[in-house]
């Protein structure tokens, strides 16, 4: 049992190029999303999902794009790298809706932007 | 709306003391609370959450948090610290709706034991 699995673990792009980070989970998992940890600043949500073929924004989503065409999987898009992009992020999964469902965290994704 | 405010950023304790976290939370709608810890290189794992039943939390590795809405905090406490402690805590809220689950997350404290 893989859990959440991101990749690549380690990214380094230059601006403005295009990249997608992928998530995958194996536990069957509704609800998916995104977040990416600054230092000072907590983790913050880019995008989340309540079920294959439904995503919403969250509080930052500027610059990202995702999609969930399956139950298993929620990779995030870079449309346009730019360096304040250069981050942590942190795919996370929860078996259903519900605001006492615990998540579960991937180990993150390292990815700077030059 | 809701937000989270840990004080300290970076708190250290010699091994064997009592750990505090602090974290305060404020939120229109009764809450949910919840403590994560992230190791280096690591995710963030679970430790303990409250959700509107006992107002004493127990987690794991020891530790617990008490939800005190007269003073809007959730405190997580550990009596006696160990080495493999040191980490990151987060404290998050999410409102207590369904269909409105967004955890809004702490800045976060690092945690040092002092051997």
């Amino acid at each position: 049992n893989a859990g959440v699995t991101q990749t690549p673990k380690f990214q380094v792009l230059k601006t403005g190029q295009s990249m997608t980070l992928q998530c995958a989970q194996d536990m069957n998992h509704e609800y998916m999303s995104w977040y990416r940890q600054d230092p000072g600043m907590g983790l913050r949500l880019i995008h989340y999902s309540v079920g294959a073929g439904i995503t919403d924004q969250g509080e930052v989503p500027n610059g990202y794009n995702v999609s969930r065409s399956t139950t298993e999987d929620f990779p995030l898009r870079l449309l346009s790298a730019a360096p304040s992009q250069t981050s942590v992020y942190f795919c996370a999964s929860s078996q259903a809706r519900g605001p006492n469902q615990p998540q579960h965290f991937g180990d993150g994704t390292r990815l700077s932007i030059l | 709306a809701q937000s989270v405010t840990q004080l300290g950023s970076h708190v250290s304790v010699s091994e064997g003391a009592l750990v505090l976290l602090r974290c305060n939370y404020s939120s229109s709608v009764p809450p949910y609370l919840f403590w994560y810890v992230q190791y280096p290189n690591q995710g963030l794992q679970l430790l303990l959450k409250y959700t509107s039943a006992a107002t004493l939390v127990k987690g794991i590795n020891g530790f617990e948090a008490e939800f005190k809405k007269s003073e809007t905090s959730f405190h997580l406490t550990k009596p006696s610290a160990h080495m493999s402690d040191a980490a990151e805590y987060f404290c998050a809220v999410s409102p207590n709706n369904f269909g409105n689950e967004k955890l809004t997350f702490g800045t976060g404290t690092r945690l040092t034991i002092i051997p």
